[in-house]
C-alpha cells in the first residue's frame, strides 16, 4: 500500500492565484480530513468527508478555501485567491472502517508559501 | 467542540531516562485518544492510541494512561533514546473528528 498520497510536494505561487491541492487517501479507507499546520495554530482540521460527502467544514478559514471530493480516491483543496497568511503545511489524511476512531494516517503534506 | 491542552510544549532528557507528555480534555463524550510523532519535515505518525475503555496501553518502551474522571492522558517514554526526537501530539477524538493538542517537542540528548 503506497500511503496516502498528496501533490505537489512544494507550492510556491503569489499572492492571489489559484493554488489547488490534491490528495489520493488509502485504498478501501471511507473518511478523508484535511489538516493545516503552523507554528502559530499548530494542526487545524479544516474539512472531513466520509464516504466522499463533506460532513463538516466548520474548520474551512473562510470562502476562498473549498474541497471536493469527487470519488473515493481523490481530493481537492482550492484556494482562490490565495494570501501570504495562507502559507502553511497542509496534510491530508485517511481512515477506516469507523472514520476517525482509528488513526488516521496521514499524508507526506504539501508546504505552500504565498509570496 | 473539544478543547485538548498539552504539557510541557518542550521536553529535554537525557538519553536512558524516562519522558512524560500530559494532555487534558474537555469534553467527556470524547472516546479514543491517540498520539502521533512527527520528525522534522515529515508527516505525523501514529505511535499508541488507547480507547475509553481501558486504562492503560503498553507498546515496548511506550505506553499510555487515560483517566476518564480527571479527563487526561498522558504518554511514557522509558529508555529514552536520541532517535525519540521529534515533535509529539496528542488528539481526542470527538464526533468522528480529531482535535489535537499544541505539540511537545521532545530532545534526547545522547
Amino acid at each position: 500500500d503506497a500511503g496516502v498520497i498528496q501533490s505537489p510536494r512544494h507550492e510556491v505561487t503569489e499572492m492571489g492565484q489559484e493554488v489547488t491541492l490534491r490528495c489520493k487517501p488509502i485504498s478501501g479507507h471511507n473518511s478523508l480530513f484535511w489538516y493545516r499546520q503552523t507554528m502559530m495554530r499548530g494542526l487545524e482540521l479544516l474539512i472531513y468527508f466520509n464516504n466522499n460527502v463533506p460532513i463538516d467544514d466548520s474548520g474551512m478559514p473562510e470562502d476562498r478555501f473549498s474541497a471536493k471530493m469527487p470519488n473515493a480516491s481523490f481530493s481537492t483543496l482550492k484556494i482562490q485567491p490565495s494570501e501570504p497568511r495562507d502559507s502553511a503545511v497542509y496534510f491530508c489524511a485517511s481512515s477506516g472502517v469507523g472514520g476517525a476512531n482509528y488513526g488516521y494516517t496521514f499524508g507526506s503534506g504539501t508546504r505552500l508559501t504565498v509570496v | 467542540g473539544e478543547n485538548v491542552e498539552q504539557h510541557p510544549s518542550t521536553l529535554s532528557v537525557q538519553e536512558g531516562d524516562s519522558a512524560v507528555i500530559k494532555c487534558t480534555y474537555s469534553d467527556s463524550a470524547s472516546n479514543y485518544f491517540p498520539w502521533y510523532k512527527q520528525e522534522l519535515g515529515k508527516r505525523p505518525q501514529l505511535i499508541i492510541d488507547i480507547r475509553s475503555n481501558v486504562g492503560e496501553k503498553k507498546d515496548q518502551r511506550i505506553a499510555v494512561t487515560l483517566n476518564k474522571t480527571a479527563k487526561h492522558f498522558s504518554l511514557h517514554i522509558t529508555e529514552t533514546q536520541p532517535e525519540d526526537s521529534a515533535v509529539y501530539f496528542c488528539a481526542a477524538s470527538y464526533f468522528n473528528k480529531f482535535y489535537f493538542g499544541s505539540g511537545t517537542k521532545l530532545n534526547v540528548k545522547p
